[in-house]
């Protein structure tokens, strides 16, 4: 199994600020099969990026992805009110797994 | 715009099996464009992989639960199905259906809780 592990657990940013978070994978992503999700408190989860950089539909361009391999990273160029959330990074190239999230709250 | 939709009980018994329908709306299970998922995340913690299938009925489940999960798909009604056997508190989540591996469209979830 892929153990995918986020950093930080807490992000503490002001709106307008930039954030970035980061997902390393215990074992090498096959294919950049890995995806970012924000999840608000009593929502599910959406699709922020698939495939580590490609944004998907109806997402701001604010939001990209990078990485390959072990390391990824999601950046939120400039925070709107509406970005704090818990983000979630995924791995689906093998047994899809989840990290255990990292909180962006406002500071 | 597709949607999905889960129904089942929101409380079962320990020992018994936990049961869910997801039924999808404004898109065809039978399109093969998609497998379509089950995941769950118990209160207040992350995520979890549950499985996923196919609408010809070929399915992957997570490791850990392999034992104890069946997955299975009626095209004709546009649905698919989650039967978790043999369950504990541990089980007690939000149970999601999905379209997608990177799940790309959620139904807004249902909490089972298990508990005598």
């Amino acid at each position: 199994e892929i153990v995918l592990t986020q950093s930080p657990g807490t992000l503490s940013l002001s709106p307008g600020e930039r954030a970035t978070l980061s997902c390393r994978a215990s074992q090498s992503v096959s294919s950049s099969y890995l995806a970012w999700y924000q999840q608000k408190p009593g929502q599910a989860p959406r699709l922020l990026i698939y495939g580590a950089s490609s944004r998907a539909t109806g997402i701001p361009d604010r939001f990209s992805g990078s990485g390959s391999g072990t390391d990824f990273t999601l950046t939120i160029s400039r925070l709107e009110p509406e970005d704090f959330a818990v983000y979630y990074c995924q791995q689906y190239g093998s047994s899809p797994t989840f990290g255990q999230g990292t909180k962006v709250e406002i500071k | 715009q597709v949607q999905l939709q889960e129904s089942g009980p929101g409380l079962v018994k320990p020992s018994q099996t936990l049961s869910l329908t997801c039924t999808v709306s404004g898109g065809s299970i039978s399109s093969g464009d998609y497998y379509w998922s089950w995941i769950r995340q118990p209160p207040g913690k992350g995520l979890e992989w549950i499985g996923y299938i196919y609408y010809s009925g070929s399915t992957y489940y997570n490791p850990s639960l392999k034992s104890r999960v069946t997955i299975s798909v009626d095209t004709s009604k546009n649905q698919f199905s989650l039967k978790l056997s043999s369950v504990t508190a541990a089980d007690t989540a939000v149970y999601y259906c999905a379209r997608g591996v990177a799940a790309s469209n959620w139904g807004q979830g249902t909490l089972v809780t298990v508990s005598s």
